[in-house]
């Protein structure tokens, strides 16, 4: 069973920048779930993605956006990067069904460094 | 709004003494309660979970229970050991599971 994996590990980019972020979900899990984590801080909720729709949305501003392809693995993009921006992103994974408390699994995060 | 609060730390404990880490969480409607927890090197991990009030989650010596009178999840422990030294992350999910707050995290080290 492979875990869930991000890529890259870490990026550097400029202040107005794009930036696309990638994750494989763990094998048989449908939903993807995106977090920033900032130094010294627990991770904050992005959004959420299932069925390659958006599920729930923390509060992050629409130059966060997302995918999600058919085989669950999913893209976190950033538009007009800013030095906040800076952080470690995490990626989990789960399986959505019958039971709303389905465990996360996380990835090893991308550590991106706004410049 | 939903949120979650932890106690700060870090906490530096000797080997086989008592751990507790409190958190506090404020939500509406009947939200689920997490620990998970970060190993030195490795990424988060679900340590235990509780999904309504009065339910108690355990997992490797570690217990917590979901107290909706004083909304709180206090971590527990009765002996520690120098490898549960980790952070340590409260967290809250609404009731569909779509949206997830997580507390700042509180370091504990365990020292022989």
């Amino acid at each position: 069973e492979t875990g869930v994996t991000q890529s890259p590990t870490h990026l550097i980019k400029t202040r107005g920048q794009q930036v696309t972020l990638r994750c494989s979900s763990q094998s048989g899990h449908n939903t993807v779930s995106w977090y920033q984590q900032a130094l010294g801080q627990g991770p904050q909720f992005i959004f959420q993605y299932y069925r390659e729709e958006e599920n729930g949305r923390g509060n992050f501003p629409p130059r966060f956006s997302g995918l999600q392809f058919p085989n669950y693995s999913s893209e976190l993009n950033v538009n007009a990067l800013e030095l906040d921006d800076s952080a470690l992103y995490l990626c989990a994974s789960s399986l959505a069904g019958t039971s709303r408390t389905n465990e996360q699994f996380f990835g090893p995060g991308t550590r991106l460094t706004v410049l | 709004g939903n949120s979650v609060t932890q106690m700060e730390g870090p906490v530096t404990l000797s080997e086989e003494a008592f751990l507790t880490i409190n958190c506090t969480y404020t939500a509406t409607g009947y939200p689920s309660l997490f620990w998970y927890v970060q190993y030195p090197g490795e990424g988060l991990q679900l340590l235990l979970k509780a999904t309504k009030a009065d339910d108690k989650g355990s997992n490797k010596g570690f217990e917590a229970t979901y107290r909706k009178e004083t909304t709180s999840f206090h971590l527990e422990k009765g002996s520690v050991q120098v490898s549960d030294s980790a952070v340590y992350f409260c967290a809250l999910s609404d009731y569909f599971g779509n949206q997830f707050y997580f507390g700042t995290g509180t370091s504990l080290t365990v020292i022989p």
